[in-house]
């Protein structure tokens, strides 16, 4: 069963406006940690964002939101005020359960491409 | 450097060939992580090093896959008698390792693309 689903193959924004990538994951764990990467043509995964299931607070990180909603297992990336930069591949990842021989086994979706135009 | 550093950048070879890729971790990483990305997907999971110890290699595809990282830095993955369907970007990740660290970053690599003719 797939755990994490992007369903946004594509999505475009206008410079400077906020767009919103989409994020449902499955688990049955009680804990476990979010994450969003991007990645530039440049191939190399980028780190941008973490939420840990009993987080009370939506994590931010500059421009980067989490919009995370237990009940409905989403976790929504929000980026505001969008830069030609921000053009990439998103991925969202899971961590399920409590750090298992203490190391952080990521679980990634299938990606979301943004396109930001000027 | 100050980053993970992989090797080569692109790999061609026919099926059948056996290939290695390397990956240089950040210095003082004690996680290190194989992924493989195929085209259009995300990165899927192959082995995790705690040091120089393999402790779960519960992604590689099959007994053709082998990675090692003898001294707990440099790590190695190796393909043997390739296969098209090995045709993918490998790519390498290290974190710090601390314990209980639940939000630990991985520091990914820019990857090696492989293609088998």
């Amino acid at each position: 069963a797939q755990k994490i689903t992007q369903t946004q193959p594509g999505m475009f924004v206008q410079e400077k406006e906020a767009v919103t990538l989409d994020c449902t994951y499955d688990t049955s764990d009680q804990s476990y940690g979010l994450f969003w990467y991007k990645q530039p043509s440049s191939g190399e995964m980028i780190f941008l964002i973490y939420q840990g299931s009993y987080d009370e607070q939506n994590a931010t990180e500059g421009r980067y939101s989490l919009n995370f909603q237990k009940a409905r297992k989403s976790a929504n990336l929000v980026i505001s005020a969008s830069q030609l930069g921000d053009s990439a591949m998103y991925f969202c990842a899971m961590r399920e359960g409590e750090l298992s021989g203490g190391y952080n086994k990521l679980i990634f979706g299938a990606g979301t491409r943004l396109a930001v135009h000027p | 450097g100050a980053g993970v550093s992989q090797s080569p950048r692109y790999k061609v070879a026919k099926r059948g060939q056996d290939v290695a890729l390397r990956c240089d971790p950040i210095s003082g990483h004690v996680s290190l992580f194989w992924y493989q990305q195929a085209l259009g997907q995300g990165p899927e999971f192959l082995t995790y090093f705690q040091n120089e110890a393999q402790l779960d290699k519960s992604g590689l595809p099959s007994d053709r896959f082998f990675a090692e990282r003898p001294e707990g830095s440099v790590s190695t993955l190796k393909i043997q008698r390739t296969q098209q369907e090995d045709s993918a970007v490998y790519l390498c990740a290290s974190s710090l390792g601390w314990p209980g660290a639940t939000n630990e970053k991985l520091f990914f690599g820019s990857g090696t693309q492989l293609s088998v003719l």
